[in-house]
């Protein structure tokens, strides 16, 4: 049982590149959620989805899109990377029973990202 | 957006009891609480959750006063492995009504031999 994988763990990107990070979970986890962190910072939510097919924007979604077309797999899109977006950032999946049930997050180990 | 405000870091020592305080004014009715340990160069992992009163598991305590204003996690006899980042987290509706979380800056614990 593999909890949240993440995948690649390191990437380094020239400025106006795009890649993809991908994110997934063996759970059977409803909920998923893409999160960054910038040194000696907190977490700050990009953007997350509720089901298959769903997506909806978090604190910082701008610069990022994301696509959750099967269950398992959460992709995190850059389209045309920058500076700012050198951060760690990782994923998570949680079982949601119900909309007042905050169950826990699952987190992956993190995609450590430069931008150059 | 429900916010949270915690100490940015507290010190202690080995042996000691470590009380970090949450404060989250804006909690929901349905919101639980959840806090969360990080280490360097991983994400976080779930310590414990609450709705009221007291909660406690093998692991810290957890204390939520009536008004659920805030909340107090509760480290018995910390050792240098509880060297970490302390998030406190509670449930966001967000702008589609669906539930969204948000963390704060956290608290840097930081444990002396």
């Amino acid at each position: 049982n593999a909890g949240v994988t993440q995948t690649p763990k390191f990437r380094v990107l020239k400025t106006g590149q795009s890649m993809t990070l991908l994110c997934a979970q063996d759970m059977n986890h409803e909920y998923m959620y893409w999160y960054r962190q910038d040194p000696g910072m907190g977490l700050r939510l990009i953007h997350y989805s509720v089901g298959e097919g769903t997506t909806a924007k978090g604190e910082v979604p701008d610069g990022y899109n994301v696509s959750r077309l099967k269950k398992q797999n959460f992709l995190l899109g850059l389209e045309s990377a920058a500076p700012s977006q050198t951060s760690v950032y990782f994923c998570a999946s949680s079982y949601s029973p119900g909309i007042d049930y905050n169950s826990p997050l699952h987190f992956g180990n993190g995609t450590r990202l430069t931008v150059t | 957006l429900a916010k949270t405000t915690q100490p940015i870091s507290m010190d202690s020592y080995e042996g000691q009891e470590v009380n970090i305080t949450c404060s989250h004014n804006n909690i929901a009715t349905n919101d639980y609480i959840t806090w969360y340990q990080q280490f360097p160069s991983q994400g976080p992992r779930f310590i414990i959750q609450g709705y009221k009163t007291k909660v406690t598991n093998e692991v810290a305590s957890l204390f939520i006063p009536a008004d659920r204003k805030s909340s107090t996690l509760s480290l018995p006899r910390v050792s240098l492995s509880d060297t970490a980042v302390y998030y406190c987290l509670v449930g966001d509706m967000g702008d589609t009504g669906r539930r969204a979380l948000t963390f704060g800056s956290g608290t840097r614990l930081q444990v002396q031999p």
